[in-house]
């Protein structure tokens, strides 16, 4: 079957401008996670969701960052007035149910965002 | 989270067992430890997970220290394929840590 799918796979902006970066997880899928990825790091978490509700949303940066899955399925991360810091991987995982010591995240390929 | 500490690089030889070691001293007693791995210019892939007991699968093997202050990911032959970098995440939360892992690289 289908993986995670993420699209686009390359953005390329302009600081000040707005992107959405969209995920597709896994059909039947009820978690799904963000994270960021920069050049040398390990994935950093972002947000997490549990069917449509954001449950844990303490690692985005600011409020410059939003996300939204408004029927449980595909969600959009949402980046207003970007800034050149914000160059990085973007990484969707979707798991089969929130219980994260059992179930394993399947990653997607992201979407690597360059700001200029 | 429990903090860890993975060397930054490891090298194997083709076809030999390789042990990558991680130290995680402040782990709880609830956390499990999951590793994962990322081949270049992929995402993050699942290799396994354990909480007290030694695990096995097709992929890998992972052992546990009796503490639980540290863990071994066994890869009992190690392919070109094995050449990525590998994360040692205890957690029970919502959040993974991955922190920067240790990047092994496979010689022909």
């Amino acid at each position: 079957g289908a993986g995670v799918s993420q699209t686009p796979s390359n953005k390329v902006t302009e600081k000040g401008k707005y992107v959405e970066l969209r995920c597709d997880p896994i059909s039947g899928h009820t978690a799904l996670y963000w994270y960021r990825q920069s050049l040398g790091q390990g994935p950093e978490f972002l947000i997490y969701f549990q069917g449509t509700g954001a449950a844990d949303d303490s690692g985005l940066p600011n409020d410059r960052f939003f996300a939204v899955r408004p029927e449980g399925s595909v969600s959009t991360l949402k980046i207003q007035r970007t800034e050149r810091g914000d160059s990085a991987v973007y990484l969707c995982a979707s798991s089969l149910t929130g219980d994260r010591v059992r179930n394993e995240q399947f990653f997607g390929p992201g979407t690597r965002l360059t700001v200029l | 989270d429990a903090k860890t500490t993975q060397p930054n690089s490891m090298e194997s030889n083709e076809e030999e067992p390789v042990h990558l070691p991680c130290n995680h001293s402040t782990i709880s007693g609830t956390d499990y430890i999951h590793w994962y791995r990322q081949l270049p210019s992929q995402g993050p892939e699942y290799v396994i997970h354990g909480l007290t007991s030694n695990v096995n699968n097709r992929m890998a093997s992972l052992a546990i220290a009796e503490d639980r202050k540290s863990s071994t990911l066994i890869l009992h032959r190690a392919t070109l394929r094995d050449a990525a970098v590998y994360y040692c995440i205890p957690n029970t939360g919502n959040q993974f840590y991955f922190g920067t892992g240790t990047s092994l690289t496979v010689i022909p």
